[in-house]
């Protein structure tokens, strides 16, 4: 089982809708959760943090987070077609100083 | 605007140059980190640097070499670089490694020829 699993697409969601995001990881100790943007050719971007159980809500995004079920998911609200992009999931593993990051997701909103 | 900068930008280099990357943050972070992005994957993590004290992935080849000048700065020396070390090289740097929140500068693309 890999540490980070996400859905890896493409997944195809028209504009104005609602992209759902998911990602699981392996680890039960992991305390700190990460989806980062990354359009083609940049670097990833940090868009939300979140590091307890529930939801965290930042303007038209949402990240959720069920550390039993070991499953974080990011909703993004009134999808544009500026948030086509591949979305990484990443997580950090306890004491081992690094981040690991899931697949990603490519996701494209259609207008 | 970015508070991680990277230079150059864009680097073709031979497989006998040497050259170096550069990476600067402007957040007083403890912690610095290079990854290695290949296309259509996730950022590979190569190295770490923690109040000073280096990590190293054991699996990257001594032909990459990282220099952390000082807590704001980390450089990453190539020599004899391979064609498959083509890729998108990433900086990030984090408040220290227990808050692991990173920051991505803007990365150098590397052309191995």
């Amino acid at each position: 089982q890999k540490e980070v699993e996400q859905n890896s697409g493409p997944l195809s969601v028209p504009e104005g809708a609602i992209a759902s995001l998911n990602c699981t990881y392996s680890d039960r100790g992991s305390q700190s959760f990460f989806w980062y943007r990354q359009y083609s050719g940049k670097s990833p971007e940090l868009i939300m943090s979140i590091y307890s159980n529930g939801d965290k809500e930042d303007g038209r995004f949402t990240a959720q987070l069920n550390k039993a079920s070991q499953y974080v998911s990011l909703l993004i609200r009134d999808s544009q077609p500026s948030d086509s992009a591949t979305y990484l999931c990443a997580v950090d593993i306890q004491g081992a100083q690094k981040l690991v990051f899931g697949q990603g997701t490519r996701l494209t909103i259609n207008p | 605007d970015t508070e991680v900068t990277q230079t150059p930008k864009h680097l073709v280099m031979g497989m006998t140059n040497k050259k170096s990357l550069k990476c600067e943050q402007h957040m007083g972070h403890r912690a610095m980190y290079w990854y290695k992005q290949k296309a259509k994957k996730p950022p590979e993590l190569m190295f770490v640097y923690s109040y000073e004290k280096l990590s190293i992935n054991e699996s990257v080849p001594s032909r990459f070499s990282p220099e952390c000048p000082n807590s704001s700065l980390l450089n990453l020396h190539l020599h004899a670089l391979q064609p498959e070390d083509s890729a998108l090289y990433l900086c990030a740097s984090s408040r220290d490694y227990t808050y692991n929140e990173q920051f991505f500068g803007p990365g150098t693309r590397l052309t191995v020829l």
